[in-house]
Order: C-alpha cells, then sequence, then structure tokens
C-alpha cells in the first residue's frame, strides 16, 4: 500500500499571500487530520475530517481551513500568511475513527513565509 | 487542556546504553497512549502503543507501560543503536468520542558508537 502522500514538499511564500496544502491518505482511510509543527511550540493539531466533515478542531485561527473530498484526498489551506506560519506541516491518516488507532503520517510540506 | 510532558533532551547515549525518555499525562477520561519516532526529513511513524491501563506495547526492542496511577508512560529501551538516534514524541488521544491527539514537545535521541 502506498504511504500518505503530501504535496508540495516545499513552499516559498510572501507574507499576506494563501497557500493551499494537499494530503493524499492511505487507500481505504478515511480520518485524515493536519498538524503544524515548529521548534517553538512542537507539534500542534489543526484538525480532522472523516467523510468529508470536519470532526473536531484545535486552536488555530480562521485563517487556518480545510476540506476533504469523497475519495478522502484533503487539502489544507491558509490564509492572509503571516511569518509565523512558517512551520512543517503534516498530515496524517487513519483507517477508522476509533481513538485507539495509530496515526499514519506524511513526510510533510516544509512552509516557509518571507 | 489535556496534556503531554516529555522530558527535554537532547539525549546523549553510547551504543548499547539503556535508555528511559519519560513521558507524564493528563489524567482526563481514558486515553490511548502513543510513542511516534520521527527520523531527520520525514514525518511520524508509530513506535508502539498501549489503549488501557497496565498494557504494556513493545516494538523493536523498545517498550512502554501505560501507568494509570502515575499518569506515565515512560519508553525505554536496553541496548540502543546509533540507528536508533531520532526524535522520539509521546502522544495521547483525547477520550470521551472526541479525536483531539496532544503531543509531546519530543525529545532527541543522540546515539554514539
Amino acid at each position: 500500500k502506498a504511504g500518505v502522500t503530501q504535496t508540495p514538499r516545499y513552499l516559498i511564500k510572501t507574507r499576506g499571500q494563501q497557500v493551499t496544502l494537499s494530503c493524499s491518505p492511505i487507500s481505504g482511510h478515511r480520518s485524515v487530520s493536519w498538524y503544524q509543527q515548529t521548534p517553538g511550540q512542537g507539534l500542534q493539531f489543526l484538525f480532522e475530517y472523516f467523510s468529508e466533515t470536519q470532526r473536531n478542531k484545535g486552536n488555530f485561527p480562521g485563517r487556518f481551513s480545510g476540506r476533504q473530498f469523497s475519495n478522502s484526498r484533503s487539502e489544507m489551506n491558509v490564509s492572509t500568511l503571516e511569518l509565523g506560519d512558517s512551520a512543517l506541516y503534516l498530515c496524517a491518516s487513519r483507517d477508522t475513527g476509533q481513538l485507539n488507532t495509530e496515526a499514519f503520517f506524511g513526510q510533510g510540506t516544509r512552509l516557509t513565509v518571507v | 487542556g489535556d496534556s503531554v510532558t516529555q522530558m527535554e533532551g537532547p539525549v546523549t547515549l553510547s551504543e548499547e546504553a539503556f535508555l528511559t525518555i519519560n513521558c507524564t499525562y493528563t489524567a482526563t477520561g481514558y486515553p490511548s497512549l502513543f510513542w511516534y519516532v520521527q527520523y531527520p526529513g520525514e514525518g511520524l511513524q508509530l513506535l508502539l502503543k498501549a489503549t488501557k491501563a497496565d498494557d504494556k506495547g513493545s516494538n523493536k526492542g523498545f517498550e512502554a507501560t501505560y501507568r494509570k496511577e502515575t499518569t506515565s508512560f515512560h519508553l525505554e529501551k536496553g541496548s540502543v543503536q546509533v540507528s536508533d538516534s531520532a526524535v522520539y514524541f509521546c502522544a495521547r488521544h483525547a477520550s470521551g468520542g472526541s479525536y483531539i491527539p496532544t503531543f509531546g514537545r519530543g525529545t532527541s535521541l543522540i546515539v554514539h558508537p
């Protein structure tokens, strides 16, 4: 089975722009979650989608949004980029909605805001 | 809110030394507990997990026991190798029907030959 695929791997954007990141989960997985990883804050949960619905959300401003398509692929959008949005954005998929199932992570998208 | 606290790194060891990385979690509900590992340039991958009190997760020589009485899930390995050098994350998945995972800050492990 192919793993979780994130595109692009690297991205450089200017302050004020918006960006869209893409995540293709493992085939058959219906849950996709997104995380922001920074040296200062560590790994923080953004949101989770399950069967095209946002089911859980972390504590991030509304500039961060996402969606999930019928094939479970997910996109994350960040509008009005700020320098502090520079981070590694990780996507993970799980095969069920149960809490005790592990997440399978992609390699991440490294976003640099200049 | 829920939290996970890990010992700060980096942890530097010689090959074949014993490893312990401490992890404690907030006791809200009955979370499932996980250890993930991140190698340079890669995403996280599951190392082991435990879903209820007194469960022991194990994989690749690593072990961790879900201790409800001390709210701990310490990671141990009897003899580390250079290839174990990575960042280790302790995590809890929320209980009560909500999947809001909480990760520790990560502990960098450096193993010297």
